[in-house]
């Protein structure tokens, strides 16, 4: 069956560090794959996309990784700082054509002073 | 700035109620979507939109319909709320490439 899954659903680190989400899919080829941050109560914002074959984004703070041997997609926030604490999302676009992306359930991230 | 719209960031409805949600896009995107969150379960796709007077059904569309008679407006419809329908909902938009989603506020509805 397909299935798309962020590898925790929270995930707590201390001010200044490097913080790591992982996005993982099984059965799926997409053509990219997107990441979002929502905050509580707040619909979710585009942060980055990342093509199938790109291995590597950059924005920033933010660098996005895509493997597609390992079906495995990471996300990193150099420096963190409080105000990077949100909920993270990965969303799929299938290569199959004109269908909607496909969302992971999210990653709560808390970024500890 | 682009913008999508919804008419309500809190509802509190009745069992039983027709409950109508609208989303409003200021972008001529061609791709609309209703999806509903609740925790743990992520979001989840209920209808999307291609084109006008076009619709699709998602993952959950048991309990609503959706209706896209402009290109610009994507409304969904409850029509008898049912308490299982206590949920934030969120309405998002895009370009036919689906490269970035733009998503409103959220309307966070409760049914009692």
């Amino acid at each position: 069956s397909q299935k798309i899954e962020q590898n925790s659903e929270a995930l707590n680190i201390q001010e200044g560090k490097t913080a790591t989400l992982t996005c993982n899919y099984t059965n799926y080829s997409p053509a990219y794959l997107q990441w979002y941050r929502q905050d509580p109560g707040r619909g979710p914002v585009f942060l980055l996309l990342i093509r199938e074959n790109e291995k590597e984004k950059r924005k920033e703070r933010l660098k996005v990784t895509f493997d597609t041997t390992l079906k495995q997609s990471l996300f990193h926030i150099t420096a963190s700082q409080p105000a990077d604490s949100a909920t993270y999302l990965c969303a799929l676009a299938l290569s199959s054509g004109n269908t909607p992306l496909v969302f992971g359930k999210g990653t709560r991230l808390s970024v500890i002073a | 700035d682009v913008k999508v719209t919804q008419s309500s960031r809190y509802l509190v409805k009745r069992t039983g109620e027709k409950v109508f949600l609208e989303c409003v896009q200021d972008m001529d995107h061609e791709n609309m979507f209703w999806y509903r969150q609740d925790p743990g379960l992520g979001l989840r796709l209920i209808y999307f939109s291609y084109d006008v007077k076009m619709k699709e059904k998602g993952d959950i569309p048991e309990g609503y319909s959706v209706s896209r008679e402009k290109k610009e407006r994507f409304s969904l419809i409850l029509e008898s709320a049912s308490t299982n329908q206590t949920s934030m909902y969120l309405c998002a938009s895009t370009t036919g490439s689906q490269e970035k989603l733009f998503f409103g506020s959220g309307t966070q509805l409760s049914v009692l």
